[in-house]
């Protein structure tokens, strides 16, 4: 298995361009998830995804979009980059029913990161 | 979810134990003791987790104290690979609905481990 994959590893956008992160998985995941990581700082979750077709906002979504219309990818959208947005950007995924047990298994698994910065 | 609070900074001797410790004073009865780690600019890694006893994989063990109030990350025997920032995690183990699954990371232990 690769886990979770993302691409590109870095980007530099200027002010007001748009670009897609992407974020892939082979574990058959159903729940995924993009944060941020601003330098010093810890994760902040953006969106995340319970199952193909659902989505939903986490603490920082504002400037971001994303869709899930496959159990193995979860793309990331800026539509007009703004220098705010420059951080390290992971995505994660974990297991539904080992999640939804109740027995505290969440062992999330991240990708490599999306270095990106907003001139 | 429980907010914890972490020593910033700590520092082991190659080969010696380290000790990271973790407060949750607030935490409740459903909530669980996580802890990841990020080895720099790498993705977070889960390390291990426990709910009130004793826990203890090839990686780690975790010690919680009777009351819940407090934990500790123990790498036995630490070496250079693992410096990294460590982070003490404490959420709902009724993982469904608005939970989610969520995990909400603060700013972690940097643990330095030197030769």
């Amino acid at each position: 298995n690769a886990g979770v994959t993302q691409t590109p590893k870095f980007r530099i956008l200027k002010i007001g361009q748009s670009m897609t992160l992407q974020c892939a998985q082979d574990m058959n995941h159903n729940y995924m998830y993009w944060y941020r990581q601003d330098p010093g700082m810890g994760l902040k979750l953006i969106y995340y995804s319970v199952g193909a077709g659902i989505t939903d906002k986490g603490e920082v979504p504002n400037g971001y979009n994303v869709s899930r219309s496959t159990t193995e990818d979860f793309p990331l959208r800026l539509e007009l980059a703004a220098p705010s947005q420059t951080s390290v950007y992971f995505c994660a995924s974990s297991y539904a029913a080992l999640v939804l047990s109740g027995r505290g298994r969440n062992e999330q698994f991240f990708g490599p990161g999306t270095r990106l910065t907003v001139l | 979810d429980a907010k914890t609070t972490q020593p910033p900074s700590m520092d082991c001797a190659e080969g010696r134990a380290a000790n990271l410790p973790c407060n949750h004073s607030t935490i409740s009865g459903n909530e669980y003791v996580y802890w990841y780690r990020q080895i720099h600019s790498q993705g977070p890694q889960y390390i291990i987790h426990g709910l009130k006893n004793n826990e203890t994989n090839e990686m780690a063990s975790l010690i919680i104290t009777e009351d819940r109030k407090s934990s500790t990350l123990i790498l036995p025997h630490a070496t250079l690979r693992d410096t990294a920032v460590y982070y003490c995690i404490v959420r709902d183990a009724n993982a469904g609905g608005t939970s989610y699954g969520k995990l909400t990371f603060g700013q972690g232990t940097i643990l330095t481990v030197h030769p």
